[in-house]
């Protein structure tokens, strides 16, 4: 377990709103990722971190972006949210020089 | 294009059998092969890990098989249990990670 606390667990939005998706660890870990999971595809990066203020994009990085202001939060925004990216959303981290990815327990978002 | 390719979807297995999910990859930049498991309404977490210099890693019940020169490797795990049923990823690293599809594995008592 790795502290890693993702709010809100669940939530629904209209299309075209913004949302944002909050990840908070405890653990001083330097790399933070987002990823989704979605039937067929498993799980797939969405944008990660590998410090504070740097962010770099992953395979499915369009319609999302993301800051990191501090180490411990990385916050994940859907600027316009549309039904494709109603998915559950992950948030991980890894230790400098460590190959274990800790997960979160997802953030379930519902675009109607 | 999904770098690395699990097999099967699902599957399901008598308790005490053995479970066998398959995963392939091109990349043969990939230097780390872990898999993760995943149980409803939680997160993934790390089960056992090989990297492509092993051919075999056992943890307990569960085992990797590793063919370098296939590019293949395999999660077997012996006298599976109900509690074993879950979601079981392979995945593989090149800098980032990248997710088999994953497998759903339920062990009927």
């Amino acid at each position: 377990d790795a502290g890693i606390t993702q709010s809100p667990r669940h939530k629904v939005t209209e299309t075209g709103t913004p949302v944002t998706l909050r990840c908070h660890q405890t653990e001083n870990h330097r790399y933070m990722y987002w990823y989704r999971q979605d039937p067929g595809h498993g799980l797939r990066l969405i944008h990660y971190s590998y410090g504070v203020k740097d962010t770099d994009k992953g395979e499915v990085s369009d319609g999302y972006s993301v800051s990191r202001s501090k180490t411990e939060d990385f916050l994940l925004t859907l600027e316009s949210a549309t039904s494709s990216q109603t998915s559950v959303y992950f948030c991980a981290t890894r230790r400098d020089s460590g190959n274990t990815i800790y997960f979160g327990e997802g953030s379930w978002l519902t675009v109607v | 294009q999904q770098q690395v390719k699990q097999s099967p979807q699902s599957l399901i297995v008598q308790k005490g059998g053995i479970s066998i999910i398959n995963c392939a990859y091109e990349n043969t930049a990939f230097d780390y092969f872990p898999w993760y498991q995943q149980f409803p309404g939680k997160g993934p977490a790390l089960l056992i890990a090989i990297r492509p210099d092993v051919s075999e890693k056992k943890e307990g019940r569960f085992t990797i098989s590793f063919n370098k020169s296939a590019k293949q490797f395999s999660l077997h795990i012996m006298d599976s249990q109900p509690g074993d049923s879950a979601t079981y990823f392979c995945a593989a690293r090149e800098n980032q990670v990248y997710f088999g599809t994953g497998t759903s594995l339920t062990v009927i008592p």
